[in-house]
């Protein structure tokens, strides 16, 4: 059984770093066969998909277009985990992360959720 | 604004029979496997059905999924209280290279 456990801040100031961090038990980040996601949703913007890391036979990246130039999605392998950092974030910015796998063309597992709110 | 169009509500009474539609394009829906989320309140989405009409294993079979061209659907029949929830439909955007979402619809069950 595959389980994703995330953790970090839930408060970050605007225009600082919002970082979490999704721990995988059950499978590997480093699995041929697995992307892994960070999606958020807020009442404004509904689920929206932010980017991905996978490895096949090395790793790529992907990102969301609205988050590109301000998104860093990094595996750790001696960890078993991937991390999520955001860069200059706004009040926009304020929404339920989670952390996914994505497997057959599916996000089957899904991470608890962290509420992060931008405030000063 | 989502990618994918879905109807904000939906409703019925126990035992009926509902579908929710999610309405896509050529670079989405039309090229790629769709799959649907259920989320309870308060708690992260669950797969209900993945690869356009697949349930995961301990998904009641009154879930069903379909799709023709641009369209997709979720079916539910014999309405249970507990079905009351937001359905969400997802799928690979090749044009965007990203996952793309519908806006949710709202299920409830009177």
């Amino acid at each position: 059984q595959v389980q994703l456990q995330q953790s970090g801040p839930g408060l970050v100031k605007p225009s600082q770093t919002l970082s979490l961090t999704c721990a995988i038990s059950g499978d590997s980040v480093s699995s041929n066969n697995a992307a892994w996601n960070w999606i958020r949703q807020s009442p404004s913007r509904g689920l929206e998909w932010l980017g991905r890391t996978y490895y096949r036979s090395k790793w790529y990246n992907g990102y969301a277009v609205s988050v590109k130039s301000r998104i860093i999605i990094n595996p750790d392998t001696s960890k078993n985990q991937f991390s999520l950092q955001l860069n200059s974030v706004t009040p926009e910015d304020t929404a339920v992360y989670y952390c996914t796998r994505t497997s057959d063309g599916a996000n089957d597992y899904w991470g608890q959720g962290t509420l992060v709110t931008v405030s000063s | 604004q989502s990618m994918l169009t879905q109807p904000p509500s939906v409703s019925g009474t126990p035992g009926q029979r509902v579908t929710v539609s999610c309405s896509g394009g050529s670079s989405n829906i039309g090229r790629d496997i769709v799959s649907w989320y259920q989320q309870l309140p308060g708690t992260a989405p669950k797969l209900l059905i993945s690869g356009d009409n697949q349930r995961p294993s301990g998904v009641p079979d009154r879930f069903s999924g379909s799709k023709s061209g641009t369209s997709a659907s979720l079916a539910i029949s014999g309405l249970q209280s507990e079905d009351d929830a937001d359905y969400y439909c997802g799928t690979w955007d090749g044009s965007l290279n990203g996952w793309v979402f519908g806006g949710g619809t709202k299920l409830t069950v009177l």
